[in-house]
């Protein structure tokens, strides 16, 4: 089983649309998770870490599940700068914030 | 905003030759990181590094392998001989602490292209 799985996508919307993605891990033993944004043959950047709570940041909204392992990221209002992939990504305490990602979820925001 | 800078942008060798990838982390971080990503796949860790030495590594990271901090702003990973399946995007990462909560932030990569 992957350690962290995604639906590849693509998703395709349409500008101002909600969009959701859903990540799940298989490792009980992570303790903090993230959502990155990768565009096309670039480097991940930090979108947002997601806490137990759940939490929001403008337009996204991030949240996570501990008991069924899984990790979802809401996109509202979609603008055309969101095409992007997604990636979400756990840690592990006491590994040194070794990060583990997932392989990310394509989406295509289009007019 | 600080940032992790990494040179050179794009690389091309030789299978079998040396290869040297740069990265200057954040000034005030003390935990970095080289992650790769092979064209189409998924970004895969590789090293962490905190206070001159591997605090771990993966199994990719045998022993054709090796980081190092030459000075205080520096962070190297060396190829000795290269493989053409390392051709990839290597990316450095740094934090400012080593908790798992801490976010790492990532250079712009270098691309590897072995011949």
């Amino acid at each position: 089983r992957k350690e962290v799985e995604q639906d590849p996508g693509p998703f395709n919307v349409p500008e101002g649309a909600t969009v959701a993605f859903n990540c799940t891990y298989s490792n009980s033993a992570s303790q903090s998770f993230f959502w990155y944004r990768q565009d096309c043959r670039k480097e991940p950047k930090l979108l947002m870490s997601v806490y137990s709570s759940g939490n929001e940041d403008g337009r996204f909204t991030a949240q996570l599940n501990r008991a069924s392992q899984y990790i979802s990221l809401l996109i509202r209002d979609s603008k055309l700068s969101d095409s992007a992939t997604y990636l979400c990504v756990v840690a592990f305490s006491g590994g040194y914030n070794k990060l583990i990602f997932g392989a990310g979820t394509r989406l295509a925001v289009h007019p | 905003e600080p940032e992790v800078t990494q040179t050179p942008s794009h690389q091309v060798t030789q299978m079998g030759q040396e290869v040297i990838l740069r990265c200057v982390p954040i000034s005030n971080h003390l935990y970095f990181y080289w992650y790769r990503q092979i064209l189409g796949q998924k970004v895969e860790f590789l090293v962490s590094f905190y206070n001159n030495e591997i605090s771990e590594k993966s199994e990719i990271f045998d022993d054709q392998f090796s980081v190092e901090r030459p000075d205080g702003s520096n962070f190297t990973l060396k190829i000795r001989s290269t493989k053409l399946e390392d051709s990839a995007m290597y990316f450095c990462a740094s934090a400012g602490r080593g908790y798992s909560n801490q976010p790492q932030h990532f250079g712009d990569g270098t691309r590897l292209s072995i011949l």
